[in-house]
């Protein structure tokens, strides 16, 4: 079976410039993640969609940033205006959320690299 | 709250040493899952291992060892005989529900990571 597929794979963007990212999860799964990886701070969780509901967007830095999941099969994540401060690794992942049991796997995606320059 | 602490940054190692890498949470919950993440250089996030609350047993795979420890809140990973191809960053987290009023959800906090150098 197919992985997480996340497109693109590298962006390089000017600042100003509306970035969209893309992510297909597994098939069959029911949550969505966005997860943002900088040095600085590590691996961030931005949203996360379960049945394609927005359940906790917490830590989505600030307007600028924004994401959908308008079906089961298909998630953006879409900044604009771009800074040079989003400069990171996106990664977009999933699972089968199954009530309270939280030791579901959470399957990534091979990571959206974005440089605002 | 909850928390995982990676409190390695970086090691370094020589090729066929044996490597220990810490990891301690902090839950309140008595129901939660732990996770070892493979991060390589080529920076795709690749799943290792899964344990549950309930489960302290010992799990190893292959050259790969796990130690779950509630008394101490610790999930370590040991790597035996290290080899190259071993040099990643390695990431520890922590899963448990939230927002259980309203339907619930998967809460997961990973560490900072840890990176791992095997040299030859």
């Amino acid at each position: 079976d197919a992985g997480v597929i996340q497109s693109p794979r590298h962006e390089v963007t000017e600042m100003g410039q509306e970035v969209t990212l893309r992510c297909k999860p597994i098939s069959g799964h029911n949550s969505l993640f966005w997860y943002r990886q900088t040095m600085m701070r590590g691996l961030e969780l931005l949203i996360y969609f379960n049945n394609n509901v927005p359940i906790d967007d917490s830590g989505m830095p600030e307007d600028r940033f924004s994401a959908k999941m308008p079906n089961a099969s298909f998630s953006t994540l879409k900044i604009q205006p771009s800074e040079p401060r989003d400069s990171a690794v996106y990664f977009c992942a999933s699972s089968f959320w199954l009530g309270e049991m939280v030791g579901n796997t959470i399957y990534f995606g091979e990571g959206s690299w974005l440089t605002v320059v | 709250a909850q928390k995982v602490t990676q409190a390695q940054t970086e090691i370094s190692v020589v090729e066929k040493e044996d490597v220990t890498l810490d990891c301690v949470y902090e839950t309140r919950d008595t129901t939660y899952y732990l996770f070892w993440y493979k991060q390589p250089p080529s920076g795709e996030l690749v799943f290792l291992i899964r344990r549950n609350s309930f489960d302290e047993q010992n799990e190893i795979s292959g050259r790969y060892s796990w130690n779950f420890q509630k008394s101490t809140s610790s999930f370590n990973f040991t790597i035996t005989a290290s080899q190259v191809v071993d040099s990643a960053v390695y990431f520890c987290a922590l899963s448990e529900a939230a927002g259980l009023h309203s339907g619930g959800y998967q809460k997961v906090t990973f560490g900072i990571g840890t990176k791992l150098q095997v040299i030859p």
